[in-house]
């Protein structure tokens, strides 16, 4: 098993210019979820899903949208990236929990390093 | 103020000495508690994870959960040049819909040889 997968690793992009990043699990995870990572910030959500065809904004998802049209695939989308977006972004995955007494691990892919000039 | 806070560090520590690392919060909704390893370029990976108040240890790991101070730590023992990373501490409220963690900024230690 892969686990979880991010294309690409790096890029660099001018401002105003649009990107996808794609993520994909093989482990038939439902919930997915984007973070992107700051310094002196940690891990900030940016949009989740709880699964296929439904997605959900998150703490951060002002200049981002994102697609879930197969089950293994979430993408995040830029559609006129801004030197604010600078960042490493991160896809995870869980499996879903009902109810409470139980917590499911989320999984991390290896990110993203996006630089916007 | 932040929800989750964690001092940056760097720590620096000797190889072999005992380790902790510590994080605050504001939310007494929290329900579980988890600390992640981050090695340099690569994406978090789960260390432990705890419920209750409390300790927990899995081999070198103690994970302690304080709610009524509302502040959790994570001891290593014995640490190796390899424990060397960012840790972050994570937190999560399971009777929302979305289940997305809440992070501490994390705290990169290095264990010197």
């Amino acid at each position: 098993n892969a686990g979880v997968t991010q294309t690409p690793k790096f890029r660099v992009l001018k401002t105003g210019q649009s990107m996808t990043l794609l993520c994909a699990q093989d482990m038939n995870h439902e919930y997915m979820y984007w973070y992107r990572q700051d310094p002196g910030m940690g891990l900030r959500l940016i949009h989740y899903s709880v699964g296929e065809g439904t997605t959900a904004k998150g703490e951060v998802p002002d200049g981002y949208n994102v697609s879930r049209l197969k089950k293994q695939n979430f993408l995040l989308g830029l559609e006129s990236a801004a030197p604010s977006q600078t960042s490493v972004y991160f896809c995870a995955s869980s499996w879903v929990h009902h109810g409470l007494g139980g917590y499911n691990e989320q999984f991390f892919g290896p990110g993203t390093r996006l630089t916007v000039l | 103020q932040k929800e989750v806070e964690q001092d940056p560090g760097p720590l620096s520590v000797p190889e072999g000495a005992i380790v902790s690392l510590n994080c605050t919060y504001s939310n007494s909704a929290f329900q579980y508690f988890m600390w992640y390893r981050q090695y340099s370029r690569k994406g978090p990976e789960l260390l432990m994870y705890t419920y209750s108040s409390g300790n927990k240890e899995d081999g070198r790991f103690t994970a302690q959960v304080d709610k009524s101070s509302k502040y959790i730590s994570l001891f290593i023992r014995d640490s190796q040049p390899s424990d060397s990373a960012t840790y972050l501490c994570a937190m999560i409220v399971l009777d929302t819909g979305r289940r997305a963690l809440t992070f501490g900024s994390g705290t990169r230690l290095q264990v010197q040889p």
